[in-house]
């Protein structure tokens, strides 16, 4: 059983640049997560989707959006980048009520 | 305010030692997992409880729920170089069944052969 993709696993940015990541779930789960690691912070929690929709957002300002698909591949994209946007960013995917993720390798972001 | 307090937040000890991380919170949850994160790697999951009081082992780690399921334990016994890595503990708080999770502040572990 193939495990959760994402793409590309790194990236180099400059600030106001906007940047899209890709996320390909577990074949059959409908919830997609994404999350925020920094040596800082820890793990924080971006959003959510369950069958294409939102159903839990973090306490990210707006320029951190996301979306999920029929097929429940899910893309994040941030706008006007600061160098703080540094990080590895996470998807996990899951069945969508047992609270047991399986995340992807991540994909790392460095804002020059 | 971090709700999932984990402790020690770095351990470092020789092969074949013994050793205990805890996660802790003021918050009653109805399920906990534990995660390992190696290196370059997203985490992976190593177990869910979800009854206060419960014991899993998987081979040479222990983990517990605490009885009032507000806090839990890893133990792992007779260490190896290969349980080195970040081990984090997350939580669902809120109970309504989604995938939203917390996740603790995490126990970097360096064994040492």
């Amino acid at each position: 059983k193939a495990g959760v993709t994402q793409t590309p696993r790194y990236l180099i940015k400059t600030r106001g640049q906007q940047v899209t990541l890709s996320c390909s779930p577990i074949s059959g789960h409908r919830s997609v997560s994404w999350y925020q690691q920094t040596p800082g912070q820890g793990l924080q929690f971006l959003f959510e989707y369950f069958s294409e929709t939102q159903r839990n957002k973090g306490n990210f300002p707006g320029r951190f959006s996301g979306r999920q698909f029929s097929n429940s591949r899910s893309e994040m994209n941030v706008s006007t980048l600061e160098l703080g946007d540094s990080a590895l960013y996470l998807c996990a995917s899951g069945r969508g009520n047992t609270g047991e993720l399986f995340f992807g390798e991540g994909s790392r972001l460095t804002v020059l | 305010t971090q709700l999932l307090e984990q402790s020690p937040q770095f351990l470092s000890i020789q092969e074949g030692e013994n050793l205990t991380v805890y996660c802790n919170s003021s918050s009653v949850f109805s399920s906990l997992q534990w995660y390992r994160q190696e290196p370059g790697e997203g985490p992976v999951l190593l177990v869910t409880v979800v009854t206060g009081g419960e014991v899993k082992k998987l081979k040479r780690l222990t983990f517990q729920f605490g009885d009032a399921r507000k806090d839990s334990s890893l133990h792992i016994t007779a260490a190896q170089p290969g349980d080195t890595g970040l081990y984090l503990c997350a939580a669902g708080l809120d109970n309504f069944g989604n995938e939203k999770l917390t996740f603790g502040t995490g126990t970097r572990l360096t064994i040492i052969p």
